[in-house]
């Protein structure tokens, strides 16, 4: 199945500073999802973007589209030391038309 | 409101045994369900969903089996559990297709030894 995949696997900021994540996929879309998980938790939905949109706001998060490029980018502004988790991207590339889940990013904010 | 619950939350079991996990999902009606196993520091795989009653599609083929016995209960089992059966198993729900939002349950901790 095809996959799609963060960039970076890691990434370490302080406090107050923006993280920004990546994530690629391979065919054409119809939307594309970015989910947040905890430590040993189950994941939380964060924004669905779809195919026609290029941009999409929610608190501090924004995520961004480019179909052309096959890319989505997944800033958070202001970060907190809350925001400590690991974030995967997901895609409706699925063989079945099924969801398909990157490896994510862990991100890491130190107070 | 919509709430998902599983259990056990964390699991040891020798290889052989066998599996059973259970997934239930309150305030909603025939909700598409999905287990996804996640290996440590790995991303979801989908291994099966459901969009109804004794409907079960499988994404991959493996040492496990799903059913759905009723419209907001899933199950995943196993006759005799593998190593490579570890893992965390989390189950889902979504409203639509089975491209829409998925609400997560808060996973089993599965670790065979």
């Amino acid at each position: 199945s095809q996959q799609g995949e963060e960039d970076p696997q890691a990434l370490s900021i302080q406090e107050g500073e923006n993280a920004t994540m990546n994530c690629s996929y391979k065919t054409s879309i119809n939307n594309l999802q970015w989910y947040r998980q905890n430590s040993g938790r189950g994941l939380v939905h964060l924004i669905l973007i779809r195919s026609n949109e290029r941009e999409k706001h929610s608190g501090r998060l924004r995520v961004t589209l480019d179909t052309s490029k096959k890319s989505s980018s997944l800033l958070i502004t202001a970060s907190r030391a809350a925001d400590t988790a690991s974030y995967f991207c997901a895609t409706d590339e699925g063989s079945q038309g099924n969801l398909i889940f990157g490896k994510g990013t862990k991100l890491s904010v130190k107070p | 409101s919509q709430t998902i619950h599983q259990w056990p939350a964390t699991l040891v079991q020798p290889v052989g045994s066998p599996l059973s996990l259970e997934c239930t999902v309150e305030g909603t009606s025939n909700p598409n369900l999905y287990w996804y196993r996640q290996a440590a520091g790995r991303g979801l795989q989908l291994l099966f969903y459901s969009v109804g009653i004794g409907q079960i599609s499988s994404e991959v083929p493996q040492n496990l089996s799903a059913s759905r016995p009723q419209d907001r209960q899933f199950i995943l089992s196993s006759k005799k559990l593998l190593l490579s059966d570890s893992g965390f198993y989390l189950c889902a729900w979504s409203v639509l297709a089975v491209t829409d939002t998925q609400y997560f349950g808060p996973g089993t901790r599965l670790t065979v030894l």
